[in-house]
């Protein structure tokens, strides 16, 4: 969607943490997600935020929302080649009845 | 788990024919949200559905209707197609036991107009 953005490539190395960064420009967003696609294969729901919130940590995954700066990053620790997938940040609001408007994805490529 | 289901799962159609794809909601949902996605770009909203009736509206061409049904499987529609409708188009659904903002997704048809 034109209203967020995400960078297109990010390749790391096994073992390393890897950051996805994002920018929206509707304040009004509620929820902040990241789905993760892997090539051929439908979206896979990995985490979201609430807008009110900072940080949420989930096993691996770490969120972060910078709210004054519209900003949100997915740090995922260790990664593994399994993770190399497109990951897309999105953003809904519930009174669009929380349908998501996506970033172009961010494409992950994890090497040995 | 059960998931959500898409049928059928890869469609070939010429151009100015017309397509219905199907869509069957994880157990309990009630929210049915349809999403295009052609090659290299990301999922556009295009139709969403609660409890069997239109809820909101995004980039849906006239071409195309979509409706739920009475035991929440939804179907869209598309007629006339062209050659640039060739994409991913999923399905995802919300509601039942987990909350109302997290959508899960089906894998998908890909749907190829020659």
């Amino acid at each position: 969607g034109e209203d967020v953005e995400q960078s297109l490539f990010l390749s790391v190395r096994e073992g390393d943490s890897s950051v996805i960064n994002c920018t929206y420009t509707d304040s009004s967003s509620t929820y902040l997600y990241w789905y993760k696609q892997e090539p051929g294969a439908g979206l896979q729901l990995l985490t979201y935020i609430f807008s009110n919130m900072d940080m949420k940590q989930d096993q691996r995954l770490t969120v972060l929302l910078n709210k004054k700066d519209k900003h949100l990053s997915l740090r995922i620790a260790d990664t593994q080649t399994g993770d190399s997938a497109i990951y897309f940040c999105a953003e809904a609001k519930p009174n669009s009845g929380y349908a998501l408007n996506f970033g172009k994805g961010t494409s992950l490529l994890v090497t040995p | 788990a059960a998931g959500v289901i898409q049928s059928p799962r890869h469609l070939i159609k010429e151009k100015r024919e017309t397509a219905t794809l199907k869509c069957y909601p994880i157990p309990r949902h009630d929210t049915v949200y349809w999403y295009q996605q052609g090659p290299g770009q990301d999922p556009q909203f295009l139709i969403s559905f609660y409890e069997k009736m239109q809820s909101d509206k995004g980039s849906i061409p006239d071409r195309f209707s979509a409706q739920q049904f009475s035991d929440y499987h939804s179907e869209l529609n598309m007629s006339s197609l062209e050659l640039g409708d060739s994409a991913l188009y999923f399905c995802a659904s919300s509601g039942g036991d987990s909350r109302a903002n997290e959508q899960f997704f089906g894998p998908g048809t890909r749907l190829t107009v020659l």
